[in-house]
Order: C-alpha cells, then sequence, then structure tokens
C-alpha cells in the first residue's frame, strides 16, 4: 500500500519561502507524476504543480515563476518550494501520486494523498 | 473563477438515489474525476476516468457524462456518504488541471 508522509514548516511570514517534503512509501517515484495540490481554509482545490522521477515539471500558470517542484530520488522524495509568500497561500498543501487515465493521453487522476500540511502566512 | 461549476450543496434522504453534477466545455472532450472529502481528511478518488472505481469504493457510486455535464451518482446514500465532493478534468487550455468548486452532500 502507497504511503505519502509530508511535512514543512507550518506557519510563515510574508515574502518568505514555503518548503515542504514528501515521503513516498511502499512504491516507487518511477512510473508516475507526483502533484502538489492546496486547499485554502473552506474553499476548494488548486493544483500547484506537478514531477515524475526523472525531473520533468508542469506547473498551474498562475503560480509559475514562484514554485519549484524538485525530486530526490535516492530518498524516494519530492518536495515543494514556494517563494514570496503572501496571505493568499495560507492553505492546507496535500502531496499526491498521479496516475495517467490508460487510453486518455493527457488525462490524470489523484489516487494516494498524503495526510495535508496547514502552511498559514501571517505577519 | 473555477472552469468547472458545481452545485455548492445537495440532499438526499437515507437510502435514497442522488446525482451531483459537473458542468464545463472541457467535459466535452475529457472525463471528469470525482474525490470525496470529509471534514478534516485529504480527498480520496471516488470515481476515475469513464466510469472506474478504485479498489474499496462501494459499487452505489458511479458516473457518467454526457456533453459538457458530467455526473457522480450515488445509488442508496448511506449517512457516512456525507461529505464534500470535488470533480477533476483536465483544462482545454494551458493549465492541464482543473477543479470544480465543489458540492456538499448532506444526507437526511
Amino acid at each position: 500500500q502507497v504511503q505519502l508522509q509530508q511535512w514543512g514548516a507550518g506557519l510563515l511570514k510574508p515574502s518568505e519561502t514555503l518548503s515542504l517534503t514528501c515521503a513516498v512509501y511502499g512504491g516507487s517515484l518511477s512510473g508516475y507524476y507526483w502533484s502538489w495540490i492546496r486547499q485554502p481554509p473552506g474553499k476548494g482545490l488548486e493544483w500547484i504543480g506537478e514531477i515524475n522521477h526523472s525531473g520533468s515539471t508542469n506547473y498551474n500558470p498562475s503560480l509559475k515563476g514562484r514554485v519549484t517542484i524538485s525530486v530526490d530520488t535516492s530518498k524516494n522524495q519530492f518536495s515543494l518550494k514556494l517563494s514570496s509568500v503572501t496571505a493568499a497561500d495560507t492553505a492546507v498543501y496535500y502531496c499526491v501520486r498521479t496516475r495517467r487515465i490508460v487510453g486518455a493521453p493527457r488525462q490524470n487522476y489523484f489516487d494516494y494523498w498524503g495526510q495535508g500540511t496547514l502552511v498559514t502566512v501571517s505577519s | 473563477s473555477s472552469e468547472l461549476t458545481q452545485d455548492p450543496a445537495v440532499s438526499v434522504a437515507l437510502g435514497q438515489t442522488v446525482r451531483i453534477t459537473c458542468q464545463g466545455d472541457s467535459l466535452r472532450s475529457y472525463y471528469a474525476n470525482w474525490y470525496q472529502q470529509k471534514p478534516g481528511q485529504a480527498p480520496v478518488l471516488v470515481i476515475y476516468g469513464k466510469n472506474n472505481r478504485p479498489s474499496g469504493i462501494p459499487d452505489r457510486f458511479s458516473g457518467s457524462s454526457s456533453g459538457n455535464t458530467a455526473s457522480l451518482t450515488i445509488t442508496g446514500a448511506q449517512a457516512e456518504d456525507e461529505a464534500d465532493y470535488f470533480c477533476h478534468s483536465r483544462d482545454s487550455s494551458s493549465n492541464p488541471v482543473v477543479f470544480g468548486g465543489g458540492t456538499k452532500l448532506t444526507v437526511l
């Protein structure tokens, strides 16, 4: 059974850099994309970006320029950095395994989720 | 604003059938996936692709699509189905992922 365990700082000041890491247990990074998704309190889900085991990335255009997702295959981990945070970045952040839909290129779904990390940005 | 539109809230009597819908132009070309989220928990995938259920998801959950509307149907809703439900698909523009705003399901 695949498990994703994530960690990182939960309280940031405006302009600081958010940093989260997600470890994958019970499976390999290979063969999948790995995403970060966030959810502001009481609101909906927003995809941040994804990476595969080779380091190929895709980002949400609305966050591109502030986001960096990286992978460490030796540790079976991937990480998120979001720079210049503001209160609008306050959210629960999830790391997620991304699967491609068979027979439907360019379409995916999210099958395993981390426990979530609440990141609060406040001065 | 989301390019997938969901009703904010839907209610169903215990044991009855309920349909939760998701509308968007991209659904004419792409599948919708559905996630269930209970308070304080991470979302759980309940339907993906044409109409596939992950292991462990009861068969009372099913998915369908017509035109620009995708639907999640719960046949014989149970108390434990009370949750928020989000649809997800591909955006036809440069953003490859888009979510609906979510539907809060109340089981009466």
